[in-house]
Formats: structure tokens, sequence, C-alpha cells
């Protein structure tokens, strides 16, 4: 069975604070396939990044880094310099390898960003 | 493209009517799947579907059902509406292929009194 464990379910920042976001998973799947979405207010839900579990390089998109470590079974998400626009619940997920497999998610972690 | 959209953005029901909520995709994806997002439980699976004509059961597919007659559309179905199915109700697609992103529509928020 698959899990996703996002302890942090809130989160409160003054802007330009960096801040990191904890994803914790379970699987017995040698290949799987680890997401983080951000949820605005506004409801949507917006693909952020795809990790691959052959693929343990950390990556960074602006101010966005995700770090990867198959060792603590880990998928953390850092936000540098954070800004109100960041506000938002994020949530990280989890598939396995086979093309039906579903999207596990996390309960998600609201960041609210203050000025 | 239009990518996933969803239809109707919010429904009020009373208990016990039936209603469809209509997902269509434009992107030709294989897959397509439902979820519902409640306080404090993330986004569960409902039903989904690996192609047209193929479907199959979720986490959570009690109260539910679903048709995947073209590509395209994706329609979530409830039969006897319960108070326990309000909910925000996603659309998702993506491609076929292993490990793909699945996106998302922009949600139907649904109130069964």
């Amino acid at each position: 069975a698959q899990k996703v464990t996002q302890a942090q379910t809130e989160i409160s920042v003054v802007e330009k604070e960096d801040v990191t976001l904890d994803c914790v998973y379970e699987t017995r799947d040698t290949t799987y396939y680890l997401f983080w979405y951000k949820q605005p207010p506004s409801g949507e839900l917006v693909f952020l990044i795809r990790r691959n579990s052959f693929d343990e390089q950390n990556e960074i998109s602006g101010r966005y880094s995700w770090n990867f470590q198959k060792s603590t079974s880990s998928f953390n998400f850092t936000i540098t310099a954070s800004q109100v626009v960041d506000s938002a619940v994020y949530f990280c997920a989890l598939r396995g390898p086979g093309t039906a497999s579903k999207l596990t998610f996390g309960t998600g972690t609201r960041l609210q960003v203050t000025l | 493209n239009a990518g996933v959209t969803q239809t109707p953005k919010f429904q009020v029901l009373k208990t016990g009517q039936s209603m469809t909520l209509q997902c269509a995709q434009d992107m030709n994806h294989e897959y397509m799947s439902w979820y519902r997002q409640d306080p404090g439980m993330g986004l569960r699976l409902i039903h989904y579907s690996v192609g047209a004509g193929i479907t199959d059961q979720g986490e959570v597919p009690n109260g539910y059902n679903v048709s995947r007659s073209t590509t395209e559309d994706f329609p979530l179905r409830l039969l006897s509406a319960a108070p326990s199915q309000t909910s925000v109700y996603f659309c998702a697609s993506m491609t076929g292929g292993l490990g793909e992103t699945q996106y998302f529509g922009p949600g139907t928020r649904l109130l069964v009194l």
C-alpha cells in the first residue's frame, strides 16, 4: 500500500523567509513517481514538479527547489524568499509504476505568507 | 487547448437527488479520473478510466457511477445524493505512459442538504 505523509498541517511565515514543506512517503514499489501540486485560494490544482524514483537529482526552478532522498523516503519542497503569492495549500503525491496506478495524495500543508 | 473542463462549478442538491458532474478534455488523453477533496483528507480517487469503454473503481467508489463512451468525456453520476457526498470534485487526465503527470480540472463544489 502507498502512503504519503505531510506532517505539517499549517505553516506561517513572513515574506522573504525561506520555508521547507516536508513530504515522507511509503511504497513497496522500486519504481515510482513523486509529485508536488499547489492549490491557491482560487481552488485549482497546479502541477509543480514530477520526480522519478531512479533520479535522485535535486531540482531548482527559480525560488523553488526540491530535495529527493530515497534513503529517508522524503521529497521535501523549499521556497526561498517566500512571497505572498506563495500562500496556498501544497500537496505531495505518489504514483506507482503501472499505467493505471492511482495517485496517492498527502493531506496537504497550508502555507500562509504574510507581509 | 482548453485542457480539462468541468461543469458545473457549484451545485446544491437535496438528499436523494441525482445529478451528473461533467468532465471533458481536449488533449486526447487516455487516462481520466475523478477525485474528491475533503478537509484534512487530501484527494481520494473515486473512479478512473484507462481508455474509452474501460472504467474501474478507486478508493471511494460507493454512491458514484461512471462511464467512458468517448476519449474526451468522463461524467460522474451521483445516483442518490447524501450529505456525506458534500465535497469538492476534481477530474483529471493524463496520457497513458508510465509516470505521466495528471492535469486537473478547476473542480466542482457540491453541497448536499
